[in-house]
């Protein structure tokens, strides 16, 4: 089995000050791993994916994260925030073997609110 | 290059009436399709995939169907909506290992 969790449902940072947004998953194979954004009333964008190539991934927006396998961990992280960051983060876990609907499974995600 | 079009964006609907979002994707052959829905304070829930015309996959039951009478198409719908069916629906298509989603749909059902 699978899951994904994203530690933490709120978090507030100041402009300018780094993000941190936590996700941690479990799966017995090894996995994909993605970073979603979503903006209020709008889909879903990916962010940065890991697929078993270089453990740092740099993403879209001056976002990255980090494939820590002792530590089934997926951070995601920004050295400065900006206030257009401010949107609700889904970490999504996807297991190589497939399964219904892609094998994915998201987190509940992390509003990320941005303090002018 | 590949488009997802989803609509309408939003729509407000009495108890009891019936419900039709539809789903196109451009620029692409053959795509996994889905429907999700985002309640008030929750996460994403996957309500139905499609791998071909035709072949629908449920992962709730739930008072919605789904249908892909096209290759690029896809439909939920809904005979008589409750209350509970208040959300945000969004369409996907998978490709190259990836999510990519329409903009969403807005229901309110009162």
């Amino acid at each position: 089995a699978q899951s994904v969790t994203q530690l933490d449902s709120h978090v507030s940072v100041s402009e300018g000050t780094p993000v941190l947004l936590r996700c941690n998953y479990s799966s017995s194979y090894s996995p994909s791993l993605f970073w979603y954004v979503q903006h209020p009333n709008k889909g879903l964008q990916l962010l940065l994916k890991y697929t078993s190539a270089a453990t740092l991934v740099k993403g879209i927006n001056g976002f990255e994260a980090e494939f820590k396998k002792s530590e089934t961990s997926f951070h995601l992280t920004k050295p400065s925030a900006h206030m257009s960051d401010a949107a609700e983060y889904f970490c999504v876990v996807r297991l190589y073997s497939g399964g219904g609907a892609d094998g994915l499974t998201f987190g509940k995600g992390t509003h990320l609110i941005i303090q002018p | 290059s590949q488009t997802i079009h989803q609509w309408p964006a939003t729509l407000v609907q009495p108890v009891g009436s019936p419900l039709s979002l539809e789903c196109t994707v451009e620029g692409t052959s053959n795509p996994n399709l889905y429907w999700y829905r985002q309640a008030a304070g929750r996460g994403l829930q996957l309500l139905f995939y499609s791998v071909g015309i035709g072949q629908i996959s449920s992962e709730v039951p739930q008072n919605l169907s789904a249908s892909r009478p096209q290759d690029r198409q896809f439909i939920l719908s809904s005979k008589k909506l409750l209350l509970s069916d208040s959300g945000f629906y969004l369409c996907a298509w998978s490709g190259a290992g990836e999510l990519f989603f329409g903009e969403g749909s807005r229901l309110t059902v009162l």
